[in-house]
């Protein structure tokens, strides 16, 4: 039992180029999450799928897209990425309301 | 949206002293309130939760207090102990936004030996 994977762990891009992150978990999970974490700020929600098949947009979703593949799966796409999206990013499910939110390990990503 | 505030931003205390970080939140609709510890470098993981029904629980050294009228929520932790240093954070979940979190800045705590 993995819990909440990610990839990669660590990318550096340049400005303008686009890729995804790629979350995973295991635990049948109903909710999954992606946040970024920048210091001071705490962690901020991006996109958020409530369930398979559904995915909203959290506080801070411009620059991103994001895919439920399927119950297991949630992808962060970043179309051409920009400075101020040098950040760490933490995937996270839930199974059900006022479940445990688990976190996964987080990628840092450094946009030149 | 929701907004949830978190102070102190940094806190040092003796080993042995007792912690306390306070949260508010803005929106009458939330009623999951978790607390998260983050060591240096590593993800978030949950330490203790309450829901709005409830004024307080207790898990060993840690508590959580909840004042739904005034809006805030307060996290305690007794006889502190060097791997209590961490950075703390609140959360506060609205009913009907699909379980959505919002999140305090942190709080960085120290606890010196």
């Amino acid at each position: 039992n993995a819990g909440v994977t990610q990839t990669p762990k660590f990318q550096v891009l340049k400005t303008g180029q686009s890729m995804t992150l790629q979350c995973a978990q295991d635990m049948n999970h109903n909710s999954m999450y992606w946040y970024r974490q920048d210091p001071g700020m705490g962690l901020r929600l991006i996109y958020y799928s409530a369930s398979e098949g559904t995915t909203d947009k959290g506080e801070v979703p411009n620059g991103y897209n994001v895919s439920r593949l399927n119950k297991r799966e949630f992808s962060l796409r970043l179309e051409s990425a920009a400075p101020s999206q040098t950040s760490v990013y933490f995937c996270a499910s839930i199974r059900e309301t006022y479940g445990t939110q688990y976190f996964g390990p987080g990628t840092r990503l450094l946009v030149l | 949206g929701e907004n949830v505030e978190q102070h102190p931003s940094t806190l040092s205390v003796q080993e042995g002293d007792s912690a306390v970080i306070k949260c508010t939140y803005s929106d009458s609709a939330s009623n999951y309130f978790p607390w998260y510890k983050q060591e240096l470098g590593k993800r978030p993981q949950l330490i203790i939760d309450i829901r709005s029904n409830v004024g307080e629980k207790k898990d060993q050294r840690i508590a959580v207090t909840l004042n739904k009228t005034a809006k805030h929520f307060s996290l305690h932790i007794t006889e502190t102990q060097p791997e209590d240093s961490a950075v703390y954070f609140c959360a506060a979940s609205p009913s009907g936004t699909g379980n959505q979190f919002y999140f305090g800045t942190g709080t960085s705590l120290t606890v010196i030996p």
